[in-house]
């Protein structure tokens, strides 16, 4: 059960694009396709804004898109707005148990 | 409006025990798995013990597997994790959260802190 692996911080400017890669093993996220992106605002709750690799719950702006290849998943969120700040996670079904990576600060320059 | 909310946290020293509760409501509890993440001060999100409609099943990570226990009441529209031995690498914030899919949270409480410390 070790987290998978993210960089702790990314940054952009307005308008620009980053993404967030998930690297994990092909008994986590390359072994299924259950990888789920969770938005953490400072001080508040986690929410969820991709869930099974590249589905959006309803209500999250079609700017955040998600994908994989292999035993990396990657989170992008285009046309960066500035609260869009907030820590991300991922997290991936394990074979039993859930694993969540340790987390990526962005930050809008 | 559905909604998590979770309590019994608080102070309590090195191995003493805690139980914790989530109290669901706006959906119907008994048809989803539950599970409990919590986030250490300053660290990230980890994935504690999930549980399913019924209670008849229940997984847990590693590092709290034989110490904590996690339960559910249907009949009470509520969650429980019961914390046992607690050290202090246990201090987090302990949140509740609806399996929306498999191994997916689309609902979270607040939180509650425990804190571990003598």
């Amino acid at each position: 059960q070790s987290a998978l692996t993210q960089p702790r911080s990314v940054s952009g400017s307005p308008g620009q694009s980053v993404t967030i890669s998930c690297t994990g093993t092909s008994s986590d996220v390359g072994g299924y396709n259950y990888v789920s992106w969770y938005q953490q605002p400072p001080g508040k709750a986690p929410k969820i804004i991709i869930y099974e690799v590249t589905k959006r719950p309803s209500g999250v702006p079609d700017r955040f898109s998600g994908s994989k290849s292999g035993n990396t998943a990657s989170l992008t969120i285009s046309g960066l707005q500035a609260d869009d700040e907030a820590d991300y996670y991922c997290c991936s079904y394990a074979g039993r148990t859930g694993v969540f990576g340790g987390g990526t600060k962005v930050t809008v320059l | 409006e559905v909604q998590l909310v979770e309590s019994g946290g608080g102070l309590v020293q090195p191995g003493e025990s805690l139980r914790l509760s989530c109290a669901a409501s706006g959906f119907t509890f008994n048809t989803y798995w539950m599970t409990w993440v919590r986030q250490a001060p300053g660290k990230g999100l980890e994935w504690v013990a999930n549980i399913n409609q019924h209670g008849s099943e229940e997984e847990y990570a590693d590092s709290v597997k034989g110490r904590f226990t996690i339960s559910r009441d249907n009949a009470k529209n509520s969650l429980y994790l019961q914390l046992n031995s607690l050290r202090a690498d246990d201090t987090a914030v302990y949140y509740c959260a609806r399996n929306g899919g498999w191994y997916l949270m689309d609902v979270w409480g607040q939180g509650t802190t425990v804190t571990v410390s003598s």
